[in-house]
């Protein structure tokens, strides 16, 4: 069975500090996607970045950057220089091939992290 | 272009009553997805769709949950004889061949 485990339940920042969403994960499959979504008071989960399995390559994005470390399943996630606007729940997820068809099947999510940036 | 679209946005029903959920996948999006996001069970996957037929269903939580995709479109969640367990909110997700899932603003579903 594949368990993502956010062990971070809040974090609390002030305004322009970096801060790393940390994630962890369990699968049996050699080949899988990891995602982070971010949910703003509106509700709505909002896609922010993918990664392979197969590249652990990792990546700056704007404000956001990310660490993929499959030796220790990891794939932590940074938002340099905070602002209010960041302020949600921020989930990891993973895939789960679909045997079947060319799509992978369903996402298994983390339990969230609620970032607060404080002004 | 379009988001994924999800109607209503909010159902008060009493329990013991059916309600049906709606989602309008992104256009050309082959895959689809429910979810359901309850404050003591997080994110839970219900059922996924390829085209119309659904691979995986092993999320719904029980036979009074059922869903069904036409067209290859517009697919149609139903929850029979709601009970207060069932309040939560309904979100739908679809994908294409980059495998990324984009979010509904989803069904906030109350049952009194």
């Amino acid at each position: 069975a594949q368990k993502v485990t956010q062990a971070q339940t809040e974090i609390s920042v002030v305004e322009k500090e970096d801060v790393t969403l940390d994630c962890v994960y369990e699968t049996r499959d050699t080949t899988y996607y990891l995602f982070w979504y971010k949910q703003p008071p509106s509700g709505e989960l909002v896609f922010l970045i993918r990664r392979n399995s197969f590249d652990e390559q990792n990546e700056i994005s704007g404000r956001y950057s990310w660490n993929f470390q499959k030796s220790t399943s990891s794939f932590n996630f940074t938002i340099t220089a905070s602002q209010v606007v960041d302020s949600a729940v921020y989930f990891c997820a993973l895939s789960d091939p679909n045997a079947g068809g060319t799509s992978y099947g369903k996402l298994t999510f983390g339990q969230g992290t609620i970032l607060t940036v404080h002004p | 272009g379009a988001g994924v679209s999800q109607s209503p946005s909010n159902k008060v029903t009493e329990k013991g009553k059916d309600v049906e959920l709606r989602c309008d996948p992104i256009s050309g999006h082959t895959a689809l997805y429910w979810y359901r996001q309850s404050l003591g069970q997080g994110l839970e996957f219900l059922i996924y769709f390829q085209g119309n037929s659904a691979p995986d269903k092993s999320g719904l939580p029980s036979d009074r949950f059922s869903a069904e995709r036409t067209g290859g479109s517009v697919s149609t969640l139903t929850i029979q004889r709601t009970q207060q367990e069932d309040s939560a909110v309904y979100l739908c997700a679809s994908s294409s061949h980059s495998r990324t899932q984009y979010f509904g603003p989803g069904t906030r579903l109350t049952v009194l």
